[in-house]
């Protein structure tokens, strides 16, 4: 069995702040993570996914998300943030199997950004 | 290259009716997974289509049903139709080999 947690249902940060959002895991078997943002009224875009590869994974926008399978957590992160990034950020594990499975969702931070 | 394509973008029906939501997965995808989206809430996952079976099926009831056309497209059906199932239905697309999956902008249920 899977599942996420996202600590903070409401991240507000001003513009030009660090960007911190966390997500911790739980995976009875080796994970593929993922963030996905969802801006109002549409669907998910992929920011960034840790596939068992490098543990510090960058994605777009500026965004990047550290893998720590001591902590069981993969946080994500963007150095300055911009008006354009309040949108919901979305925490995704699926198990390693060798063929596409299904997401475990957390619950969602929506990121403010104020001037 | 065109991305994940849903219809339609909203519906309403009313209690008791059923609804049929179509998908067409991302060029070069053969696997098709559907997911509910309540307000404020993750989205949830509903099934998931390959080789136009039925591979993966979350916890929903069986008034959720589907199908895979041999283009890789997909329907979602879903009967006697509760306000519970109120929602943002997403398809997603992927490679039935790949981990990545790719949402389509989804189709925004709301039943009266």
């Amino acid at each position: 069995a899977q599942s996420v947690t996202q600590l903070g249902s409401h991240v507000s940060v001003s513009e030009g702040a660090l960007v911190l959002l966390r997500c911790n895991y739980s995976s009875s078997v080796p994970p593929y993570l993922f963030w996905y943002v969802q801006y109002p009224n549409q669907g998910l875009q992929l920011l960034l996914k840790y596939t068992s590869a490098a543990t510090l994974v960058k994605g777009i926008n500026g965004f990047e998300a550290e893998f720590k399978k001591s902590e069981t957590s993969f946080h994500l992160t963007k150095p300055s943030a911009h008006m354009s990034d309040a949108a919901e950020y979305f925490c995704a594990v699926s198990p390693f199997t060798g063929t596409a499975s299904k997401l475990t969702f957390g619950t969602g931070t929506r990121l403010q950004v104020t001037l | 290259d065109a991305g994940v394509t849903q219809s339609p973008t909203h519906l309403i029906k009313t209690r008791g009716q059923q609804v049929t939501l179509r998908c067409s997965p991302k060029s070069g995808h053969d696997t098709v997974s559907w997911y509910q989206q309540a307000l404020g809430q993750g989205p949830q996952f509903i099934f998931q289509y390959y080789e136009e079976e039925e591979r993966q099926r979350g916890n929903f009831p069986d008034r959720f049903s589907g199908h895979q056309f041999p283009n890789y497209s997909s329907e979602l059906n879903v009967n006697a139709l509760l306000l519970g199932d109120s929602a943002l239905y997403l398809c997603a697309s992927s490679d039935w080999v790949g981990e990545t999956q790719y949402f389509g902008p989804g189709t925004r249920l709301l039943v009266l």
